[in-house]
């Protein structure tokens, strides 16, 4: 089946530790994202990517970073840098490149805990 | 800061009944996109419409657009307890490079009663 897996699901780290979430998708998509969900807060977008090998910031880029060497994955290191990290990540990807081609396909989501 | 606001925040009602939920934008957009979040998952794309487009159906779905007022809204017409979730609408602009980005709103939760 064709689809995204994040992982891990869970994930606790302690102050001052860089953590990377996964996101690995086979549906031969160009674009991924990185989103951050917050409680009441909706949606924020951290990064996103149109193209191997290029990536570029969204709304709260700041403690993140990215990479995107291969078509298929694009993790997300947290940085000790980003001050409040527990949150729920949500990767997605989509086929890019034109009016209406970003509908969005999403993983199950991974939760970070900052202990 | 968000570019789509949806109203309500929550809303609960009988099974068998429409639900309604409303998003307005603030800036021109190229399409809106609904999609439907159930708890501690990922989101599931629902409808698109287009900014030329002012109404679109789909199964048990009803969405409309409005670009002079900006805001768009999402029927779902005889709910079922399987439609409580969180329901968001996402909109698409076009950068200067042809990038596109998708910016969410806040979420509607809907709870079926049954």
């Amino acid at each position: 089946d064709g689809g995204i897996t994040q992982s891990p699901k869970y994930l606790f780290r302690k102050e001052g530790q860089n953590v990377t979430l996964s996101c690995e998708q086979n549906l031969n998509h160009d674009a991924m994202y990185w989103y951050r969900q917050d409680p009441g807060q909706g949606l924020r977008l951290i990064y996103y990517s149109q193209i191997v090998n290029d990536f570029q910031k969204g709304d709260i880029a700041e403690g993140y970073s990215v990479s995107r060497e291969k078509k298929e994955s694009f993790p997300l290191t947290v940085t000790s840098a980003q001050k409040n990290p527990t949150a729920f990540y949500l990767c997605a990807s989509s086929i890019g490149g034109g009016y209406g081609a970003n509908v969005l396909t999403f993983g199950a989501g991974s939760r970070l805990t900052v202990l | 800061s968000q570019q789509g606001e949806e109203d309500p925040q929550a809303l609960s009602i009988q099974e068998g009944e429409n639900a309604t939920m409303n998003c307005s934008y603030k800036t021109s957009i190229n399409n809106l996109q609904w999609y439907r979040q159930n708890s501690g998952r990922g989101l599931v794309h629902l409808i698109l419409i287009r900014s030329n487009e002012r109404e679109k159906h789909s199964g048990r779905l009803r969405v409309t657009l409005d670009t002079s007022k900006k805001s768009s809204s999402l029927l779902i017409t005889a709910s079922r307890a399987a439609d409580t979730a969180s329901y968001f609408c996402a909109t698409v602009l076009i950068s200067n490079f042809g990038n596109e980005k998708l910016t969410f709103g806040t979420g509607t939760r809907l709870t079926i009663i049954p």
